[in-house]
């Protein structure tokens, strides 16, 4: 067990609806990822935080997509008028503030109908 | 643009047997690389994790090689077990991100 968790572990919505995923690293990550996997593929990074500010995000991020860390802790990544494409495993990973260890979650599984 | 590529893609051998698992990338510019197990539906869980400065990084059963010039490393399980089937990737850090870059995987089974 990483410590970090993630709610839901499943979403099923149909498309052109909004869907939001929450992420609750442990106290000492200073840092926060966002990963999207789909199947037989690696994960993909999307996005990551350092306490409040968000410093990278990717191009797969289109503007349907918004995450946000507002106190340093927890994390939410929104989707907005889903897509049958954004179906994936959505990973959220923590890590503290040296290059080291990202402590996975369990990831939320999206699937858009 | 950094590109990871892991042969085999999937590997199937019998309980007991020595394993090599490649990694390959494109651009050597590494802070370190990560290696990682995922079990079906899960999430990862990191096994090692190598520093550019290092050779190798052990931990029981497992030891990771990293030639950062070469762009490779390695993974090697001693004495493979059923309960090491899942899927491993790998994961370079660039220097100039904080991101990883992952690798599409090496799905092993290990057989009884």
């Amino acid at each position: 067990d990483t410590g970090v968790s993630q709610d839901p572990r499943h979403k099923i919505t149909k498309r052109g609806q909004n869907v939001t995923f929450r992420c609750d690293p442990i106290s000492e990550h200073n840092r926060l990822y966002w990963y999207r996997q789909t199947l037989g593929q690696g994960p993909e990074f999307l996005t990551y935080f350092q306490n409040e500010a968000q410093l990278e995000k990717s191009r797969l991020l289109s503007d349907r997509f918004s995450a946000e860390r507002p106190k340093g802790s927890f994390s939410t990544l929104e989707i907005q008028r889903t897509e049958q494409g954004d179906s994936a495993m959505y990973l959220c990973a923590g890590a503290g503030n040296l290059r080291e260890t990202q402590y996975f979650g369990p990831g939320t599984r999206l699937l858009v109908l | 643009k950094q590109e990871v590529t892991q042969i085999p893609a999937a590997l199937s051998v019998p309980e007991g047997e020595n394993l090599v698992l490649n990694c390959s990338f494109t651009d050597s510019a590494i802070y370190n690389l990560q290696w990682f197990r995922q079990d079906p539906g899960k999430g990862l869980t990191s096994l090692l994790l190598i520093q550019s400065s290092q050779r190798e990084q052990t931990s029981g059963r497992l030891n990771a090689s990293l030639d950062k010039s070469s762009g490779r490393s390695t993974l090697y399980i001693a004495a493979s077990q059923p309960g090491d089937s899942a899927t491993y990737l790998c994961a370079p850090n660039p220097d100039s991100s904080y991101k990883l870059i992952f690798g599409s995987g090496t799905r092993l089974l290990v057989r009884p």
